[in-house]
Order: structure tokens, then sequence, then C-alpha cells
């Protein structure tokens, strides 16, 4: 089983719509963890960590799912701008990146 | 607003080449990254330092050396360049910890091409 698994997508969502996306991880010692976006060509730039009781930021909202081994990302309402790759990221002392999730937001 | 900056944008170089990639961070930040990324396999750590004269071999260190003789610098070498080196290249920095270190900071990456 890969450390940090993402569904690549692509994801190819209505403008205003609702999209989610999982990432597992296979190490149950992990203790943070977080979303990062990258732009086509560009760098990764974290988008939020994601807590235990979960957390909000604006239109985003992050999940974590111990029992399960999971991380969830939700966008509402979601924009053209929001079309990027999804990379989580999980680790202990070592901090693993998945591949990302492809994400493009149709007019 | 931390800064990672990366030596070149574009590099084209020929196959047996020494290539030398720098990183410069201006946060003091302890960790420093090297990645490469590529379609479909995403990131892939190639060596890491969390101090001064300090390294770590990541997931694919052959064919790559580094060298941090400052905190603020990091160079990721390739001795003798191949075609599969061909790659866009990342280095990041962090605090140190699992929580510090997760929140990385990004240069804009070299994309290297070896011919």
């Amino acid at each position: 089983r890969k450390e940090v698994e993402q569904d690549p997508g692509p994801f190819n969502v209505p403008e205003g719509a609702t999209v989610a996306f999982n990432c597992t991880y296979s190490n149950s010692a992990s203790q943070s963890f977080f979303w990062y976006r990258q732009d086509c060509r560009k760098e990764p730039k974290l988008l939020m960590s994601v807590y235990s009781s979960g957390n909000e930021d604006g239109r985003f909202t992050a999940q974590l799912n111990r029992a399960s081994q999971y991380i969830s990302l939700l966008i509402r309402d979601s924009k053209l701008s929001d079309s990027a790759t999804y990379l989580c990221v999980c680790g202990d002392d070592k901090i693993i990146f998945g591949k990302g999730t492809r994400l493009h937001i149709l007019p | 607003d931390v800064k990672v900056t990366q030596s070149s944008r574009y590099l084209v170089k020929r196959t047996g080449e020494k290539v030398f990639l720098e990183c410069v961070q201006d946060m003091d930040h302890e960790n420093m990254f090297w990645y490469r990324q590529d379609p479909g396999l995403g990131l892939r750590l190639i060596y890491f330092s969390y101090d001064v004269k300090m390294k770590e071999k990541g997931d694919i260190p052959e064919g790559y050396s580094v060298s941090r003789e400052k905190k603020e610098r990091f160079s990721l070498i390739l001795e003798s360049a191949s075609t599969n080196q061909t790659s866009m290249y990342l280095c990041a920095s962090s605090f140190p910890g699992p929580t510090e270190g997760g929140t990385q900071y990004f240069g804009p990456g070299t994309r290297l091409t070896v011919l």
C-alpha cells in the first residue's frame, strides 16, 4: 500500500458546485496533515493545515478521520480560480506528499 | 513574507555535464529540501538537510549530491547529468518538527533539460 494515496482525477466540476476529495494514508503514526495547492507550472503552496477537530477557511473545509486513515478537502461554491492540483501531505518525522488530484472548474 | 529563490527557472545542459542548482531562503529555516517532480510520479524527495553541513538521503538520491555550507543556502549537484534527470526541480524550506516540517515553502522551480 502506498504511503499517501489520492485519486489523480481530473475532477471536472461546474462552477458553483461543491466538490470533495479524499486522501488515504498508511502510517497510523502520522501526526500532521496538510493540503497544498499547485497551479499549472507553479510551485506547491500551502492551502491549509488539517486539524483533528476539522477546520474551515472560507469555502474550504478540511477533515481528518483517524479511524479510517484519511483526510478530506471540501470546496463549496467552486470558482474558476479553484482549478489546480491539490496535494495532500501526511507525516510524523517524515513528511510525505501525495501525487495530487487535478481539479478543473468548468464555466 | 517567506521567500525561497532558485538560481534558474530554465536550464539546458548536455549529458555528462556537472550541474549546480542553488536555492536560497530568507526565513532562517533549519530544514531545506530538494525534490524533483515528474508527470504521474508526483514530488519525490532527493535530499534534505536539517542543519548546516548536515544532509540526509531522500527517496531517490542516486546521481545527486548536495551541499549546505550556510543555513540559507542548499545546493543540488548533478555530478554527471543524464537524460533521465530531465525534470522540474523544486527546493523547499521549513522549520523543524512534525507540524512545522509539513509547512514547507517552495521555490519557483528549475526546469532542467538534459540533452
